[in-house]
């Protein structure tokens, strides 16, 4: 199985309206980034979550984590055509002894005008 | 502000030949990780370059090595290519001791391995 599970795997939603991806890992979270990608280009980060019950919003995105259930979700508020792309999150598993992320498989986030 | 640079954009290469993927960190990081991300799936973690030394090795073989330049920049060397090894291979850097500030991205090398 998945160290870190996403859902859904795809997402199609009209122009205007709110979604929430979601993220739960496997193992202990130390740390958890969202990253978005367009199709084949590199990752724009987008925020990092490190404390339990942490919140961060960066314009109409917003993302939480919940420690106790090794989960974090991302939420987009009045969807835009922009927002359009596939969101990745990457976990710290390991703490300062890790140096790397462990990445989900993504969900595709589709906005119809 | 240059982000990550990656070069080339894209290669083609033949079964058995080695590639080289170069990668200049963003201006102030002092750390270099790659990933391969094949189709629809996420990135994979290859390893980690600091003080121009390997610190963290994921799970690909020996055929995968790379170096770290004084200049903070680095190198993927894949040698041997198989099929398999077609792939969007990813630099990301960051400033080490700071990963809450997150990993910068390049846009990717995308390999064709024929």
């Amino acid at each position: 199985s998945q160290e870190l599970e996403q859902s859904p795997q795809s997402l199609i939603v009209q122009e205007g309206k709110n979604l929430t991806i979601n993220c739960t890992s496997s193992k202990t979270l130390y740390g958890l980034y969202w990253y978005k990608q367009k199709y084949g280009e590199g990752l724009i980060f987008l925020m990092m979550l490190q404390k339990g019950g942490e919140e961060k919003s960066h314009e109409k995105i917003t993302a939480k984590l919940d420690e106790k259930k090794q989960q974090s979700s991302l939420h987009i508020t009045a969807s835009q055509p922009s927002h359009a792309g596939i969101y990745l999150c990457g976990a710290d598993n390991s703490g300062g002894s890790n140096y790397k992320l462990t990445f989900g498989k993504g969900t595709l986030l589709t906005v119809n005008p | 502000d240059a982000g990550v640079t990656q070069s080339p954009t894209h290669l083609i290469k033949t079964r058995g030949q080695q590639v080289t993927l170069r990668c200049s960190p963003k201006s102030g990081h002092d750390t270099v990780s790659w990933y391969q991300q094949a189709l629809g799936q996420g990135p994979q973690f290859i390893f980690q370059y600091y003080e121009e030394e390997e610190r963290q090795r994921g799970n690909f073989p020996d055929r995968f090595s790379g170096h770290q330049f004084p200049n903070y920049s680095s190198e993927l060397n894949v040698n041997a290519l198989l099929l398999g090894d077609s792939a969007l291979y990813l630099c990301a850097s960051s400033l080490a001791g700071r990963q809450i500030l997150g990993y910068t991205f390049g846009s990717g090398t995308r390999l064709t391995v024929v």
